[in-house]
């Protein structure tokens, strides 16, 4: 099945930093979304980009829609402890079916 | 407060066993999903539903059958648990037609086979 490359593929840094990661596909998608997972919890919804070139932000997370609508990026902006977690990067191929990206595992050190 | 609700968060099993697991929603969703998660490989899909009494192979339906006679519930079964079977699954849902609001994941089980 499809699967989206999504890097990096794990980080560490320093509290207070800025993150971003990105996710590219080999087809063009309609909708992106990006989900955090906690540790030991499912993935839960972050952000959703519904046009090319669209830029969402929710807090201290940013997300954008590449205009080739075949790209998207997460940002995440002076970090904090519990941003700690597996951030996802999703998009729907075919009818409600999505496709998920491999995953940036996110160390922060305090 | 809308959720997937999954029975288990641990499970421990042995080889050959029959397992199940269980997954609710509260949402009326027609498409539900189980997904296994493996360190560095993502999720990858197992088995998806449409609507009750349908079922639907994924990626990696081998060694997995699924039940669905309820709107609300998705069971997958493991038919004879294997050690490579040793992962977190989880269960997804959406509504049917609207794509743009992404899945609901429950809480994951994380099943040990021994």
């Amino acid at each position: 099945g499809q699967q989206l490359n999504q890097s990096p593929q794990s980080m560490f840094i320093q509290e207070g930093e800025d993150v971003s990661m990105n996710c590219t596909s080999s087809s063009i998608f309609n909708t992106w979304l990006w989900y955090k997972q906690d540790p030991g919890e499912g993935p839960v919804l972050l952000i959703a980009l519904y046009k090319a070139g669209e830029l969402t932000s929710n807090g201290r997370l940013t997300a954008q829609f590449g205009i080739t609508r075949k790209d998207s990026f997460l940002n995440i902006s002076a970090s904090i402890p519990s941003d700690v977690g597996i951030y996802f990067c999703a998009g729907p191929l075919t009818g409600n079916q999505f496709y998920f990206g491999t995953g940036t595992s996110l160390t922060v050190i305090p | 407060d809308v959720k997937v609700t999954q029975s288990s968060r641990y499970l421990v099993k042995r080889t050959g066993e029959k397992v199940f697991l269980e997954c609710v929603q509260d949402m009326d969703h027609e498409n539900m999903f189980w997904y296994r998660q493996d360190p560095g490989l993502g999720l990858r899909l197992i088995y998806f539903s449409y609507d009750v009494k349908m079922k639907e192979k994924g990626d990696i339906p081998e060694g997995y059958s699924v039940s669905r006679e309820k709107k609300e519930r998705f069971s997958l079964i493991l038919e004879s648990a294997s050690t490579n079977q040793t992962s977190m699954y989880l269960c997804a849902s959406i509504r049917q037609g609207e794509p743009y609001y992404g899945y609901t994941f429950g809480s994951g089980t994380r099943l040990t086979v021994v």
